[in-house]
């Protein structure tokens, strides 16, 4: 099971919106709606932002949304804030053998 | 509130076997659905799941490790713990335990990590 796919860098302005691409496969991303997001802010750890492609947690932003088409799942995020900058990473259910595979992680910079 | 604290040496020595122990509180590892999991991060670099084990003790491991990884848990003392043979410094990481509540929650909580350092 390869990591999926994202852009090593990703940045913004303040109050713009940046979306991060995760490209995975028809075996992981493309077959099923289970993609998770995690925000990791340096030396702490992650946190879940997205599940279910779309679907945000209990006191996330809204400025948060998911979305995914074909092999492709997106974190976009909105209004971009200076307390953003920090790596994401993808993650998707890859079946019952092999349940999770995780992104090659994307650090993203607020300007 | 939900807890998850992971322990264990911070410095072992090639070909050694490392023993991670993860001790939660907060929900339990018997209700359905529920399962803990084990990622890693080598510094500088991205998540890598590791283990899994699920409510009823089923177990999955990643393909890449599975020869050298066994997860357990004892739910009496709310604990995981990760056993990883015959390591290498490229095993050096901060390992973290996580919790999901189901297959489509994701790993809503998780622990704070610890790194360890694999060096002779």
């Amino acid at each position: 099971q390869s990591a999926l796919t994202q852009p090593a860098s990703v940045s913004g302005s303040p109050g713009q919106s940046i979306t991060i691409s995760c490209t995975g496969t028809s075996s992981d991303v493309g077959n099923y709606n289970l993609v998770s997001w995690y925000q990791q802010h340096p030396g702490k750890a992650p946190k879940l932002m997205i599940y279910e492609v779309t679907k945000r947690p209990s006191g996330v932003s809204i400025r948060f949304s998911g979305s995914k088409s074909g092999n492709t799942a997106s974190l976009t995020i909105s209004g971009l804030q200076a307390e953003d900058e920090a790596d994401y990473y993808c993650c998707s259910y890859a079946g019952n053998s092999v349940p999770y595979v995780f992104g090659t992680g994307t650090k993203v910079t607020v300007l | 509130q939900i807890t998850l604290t992971e322990s264990g040496p911070t410095l072992v020595k090639p070909t050694q076997t490392l023993t991670l122990t993860c001790t939660f509180s907060g929900f339990s590892l018997s209700t359905y659905g529920v399962a803990v999991g084990w990622i890693r991060q080598p510094p500088g670099k991205a998540l890598e799941w590791l283990a899994l084990i699920y409510w009823d003790g089923d177990k999955r491991y990643s393909p890449s490790l599975k020869s050298r990884l066994t997860i357990t848990k004892d739910t009496s003392k709310n604990q995981v713990v990760l056993t990883m043979t015959n390591v290498d410094p490229v095993d050096t990481a901060t390992y973290f335990c996580a919790h999901r509540t189901s297959k489509s929650s994701g790993f809503g909580n998780w622990g704070q990590g610890t790194l360890v350092t694999v060096s002779s």
